[in-house]
């Protein structure tokens, strides 16, 4: 899996608590994102990342933060979770020197708001 | 709106048999389109990589073919195997700078004795 690791691989949280999920790679990419998975849905890119302290926002942002202070790791932050963030969070990471560069993704996140 | 529509959205097919997938974009500029491998639990994992100037590109059993003019895309699965079984995502990455992917929502693929 090109390195990623992703964790926890499972959550249960309670509405209105923060969660955090954190992805770890150790290939030195560039570019790691955070997408989520629904049913009825294409992954979806909630935020971005081209370099240490560099973010940027993707279509369904609203409810979530990211930090990235080292290159490897790039953490989600849930500010305060709602049931509608029920989902399977994937992480992945590029190197895009070229249009044709590969994106790996890691195993996933399965988190569930109740 | 950038959009990748897959059709069927769902495949049940006999051990053995042929199968395609097909995927149509609306995504400008284009760059290129990914076609990906996913197992149930697991991230996606990627096939092929064709760029505006390919038509056809092959990886083993899989052949995903390209026609830009008319914005589609197929995969073709040669000689099924149960470990086939997976959902199959069409992404095209848009050429506007930054690295965008837009995802299909996936065909799944059920390949049965």
């Amino acid at each position: 899996d090109a390195g990623i690791t992703q964790s926890p691989r499972h959550k249960v949280t309670e509405t209105g608590t923060p969660v955090t999920l954190r992805c770890h790679q150790t290939e030195n990419h560039r570019y790691m994102y955070w997408y989520r998975q629904d049913p009825g849905h294409g992954l979806r890119l909630i935020h971005y990342s081209y370099g240490v302290k560099d973010t940027d926002k993707g279509e369904v942002s609203d409810g979530y933060s990211v930090s990235r202070s080292k290159t490897e790791d790039f953490l989600l932050t849930l500010e305060s979770a709602t049931s509608s963030q029920t989902s399977v969070y994937f992480c992945a990471i590029s190197d895009p020197s070229t249009v044709n560069t590969e994106a790996f993704f890691g195993q996933g996140t399965r988190l569930t708001v109740v | 709106k950038n959009q990748v529509e897959q059709s069927p959205q769902s495949l049940i097919i006999l051990e053995g048999k042929n199968c395609t997938l097909q995927c149509n974009y609306t995504v400008s500029p284009f760059s290129n389109l990914r076609w990906y491998k996913q197992d149930t639990g697991r991230g996606p994992v990627s096939l092929t990589i064709m760029t505006f100037s390919e038509n056809t590109k092959s990886n083993g059993r899989y052949t995903a073919t390209l026609d830009a003019d008319t914005k589609q895309s197929s995969l073709h699965i040669t000689a099924s195997q149960l470990s086939d079984s997976a959902s199959y995502i069409c992404v095209v990455l848009t050429g506007a700078g930054s690295y965008q992917l837009t995802f299909g929502k996936g065909t799944k693929l059920s390949v049965i004795p």
